[in-house]
Formats: structure tokens, sequence, C-alpha cells
């Protein structure tokens, strides 16, 4: 089974709205990480957000928030008042804490393009 | 936040040669250095897992002899594709394990192997 699900190939969002990025995942693990990067053309892995499963507050960091819903094992990025700047690949990834591999899996991704 | 560099960032080598990828901690020490490797319009997968001073241990699929890794030293890991062919062309990533903080995880920028 995928450990990180996101079902969004690609989105498309108008400048200055938000945008919402879907992510699921699979764990057994009782404590775990998630993680949001963004990913450019030049390649580069931009960690933007994380959401430690013990956290009781949605994690957020300036215009980036997550929407953590553990009972439904999703961790969905919400981006709002978006850029120019936002379009990119953005990846969900997952860090399981108790198995003890210590890396990250993650999905495969969410292409976003902004419209002027 | 933690500081890895990764050289080079792109690389064109000829069918056959060999290709030496660089990654070093600057700020921390890393015992652990996990590789990734990412296709075209696909994500990162975990190739090898390098530990200072003891062999990596390589993902199901990887072949142990192609990609050779060095992790001679707590800042410094290096990953070497020999005898290149046009199917090895992708991105390679590298991150510390020790860079797994609790609310951060941090990459290299990267490497574009491109194999003519």
């Amino acid at each position: 089974a995928q450990k990180i699900t996101q079902t969004q190939p690609g989105m498309f969002v108008q400048e200055k709205e938000a945008v919402t990025l879907d992510c699921t995942y699979d764990t057994s693990d009782q404590s775990y990480g998630l993680f949001w990067y963004k990913q450019p053309s030049s390649g580069e892995m931009i960690f933007l957000i994380y959401q430690g499963s013990y956290d009781e507050q949605n994690a957020t960091e300036g215009r980036y928030s997550l929407n953590f819903q553990k009972a439904r094992k999703s961790a969905n990025l919400v981006i709002s008042a978006s850029q120019l700047g936002d379009s990119a690949m953005y990846f969900c990834a997952m860090r399981e804490r108790q198995t003890g591999a210590n890396n990250l899996f993650f999905g495969t991704g969410t292409r976003l393009t902004v419209i002027p | 936040g933690a500081v890895v560099s990764q050289h080079p960032s792109w690389v064109i080598c000829k069918s056959g040669t060999s290709v030496k990828i660089e990654c070093r901690s600057l700020d921390f020490q890393a015992t652990t250095m996990f590789w990734y490797r990412q296709f075209p319009k696909q994500s990162l997968m975990l190739m090898a897992t390098s530990n200072e001073g003891s062999k990596a241990t390589y993902e199901q699929g990887v072949e142990k002899d192609k990609f050779l890794i060095n992790h001679a030293s707590l800042t410094l890991s290096t990953l070497t594709v020999t005898s290149a062919h046009p199917e090895d062309s992708s991105f390679y990533i590298c991150t510390p394990a020790d860079s797994f903080r609790n609310t951060e995880a941090f990459f290299g920028q990267g490497t574009r192997l491109t194999v003519v």
C-alpha cells in the first residue's frame, strides 16, 4: 500500500486565491511526522511545513497551513493568497518514528499553476 | 536551519563513464545520509542509506555495484554512478538523517545527471 497518496496530479489557482493540495497517508505507527515540500523547476526541495502526529493544533507557517485530520489520515496543505511564485511541484511526505527507518516517504506530487 | 551542500548541481557525461556526487553537511555531523533519485515527472524514491564508517544499505532494485556510496566522514557522503548509461539519467538528491530534527528535514540542492 502507498504510504502517501496525492490524488491531484495538477491544480490551477487564480492569483491571490487560496488553494488546497490533498494528501492522505497510511501508517500503523502512533508517532510520525508529516512534511510538505515545494520543488521549483530548479529541483531543490524547499521545506514548507511540518505536522507531528501528536500535535493538537494545525501547523501554520506564513501563508501555508496544514489541515491535519488524524482520524481520516489526511494532511492537506492550504496556501492562502497564491502568488505567481507559488507555481511548482508540491510533495507531501511522512516519516515514521517508531519503525526506525528514519527516511521520508514521498507522494507523487501535485503540480500547482498560479494563473495571473 | 541545517545547511547541506551537494555538488555538482548538474553534470553531463558520456555513456560508460563514472560520475561522483558529493553531499556535505556544513553545520552538523551526519552519521547517516539518505540518497534519493527522482526520474522526470516522478516522485523521490529512496535509493540507499549510507552510514559513517560502515557499508551502505540499498533499497530493492538498486544495484549496489553500480551506485557506490562512501561515507568516510561525519560531514561527507559521496555517490558514484559507475559505468553510467542513459537510463541512469535522473535527479539525485541527498539529505542527512541528522537533519531530521523535530520539525524539519533539509536536502542538498540536488544533482541533475544526463548520460549521453
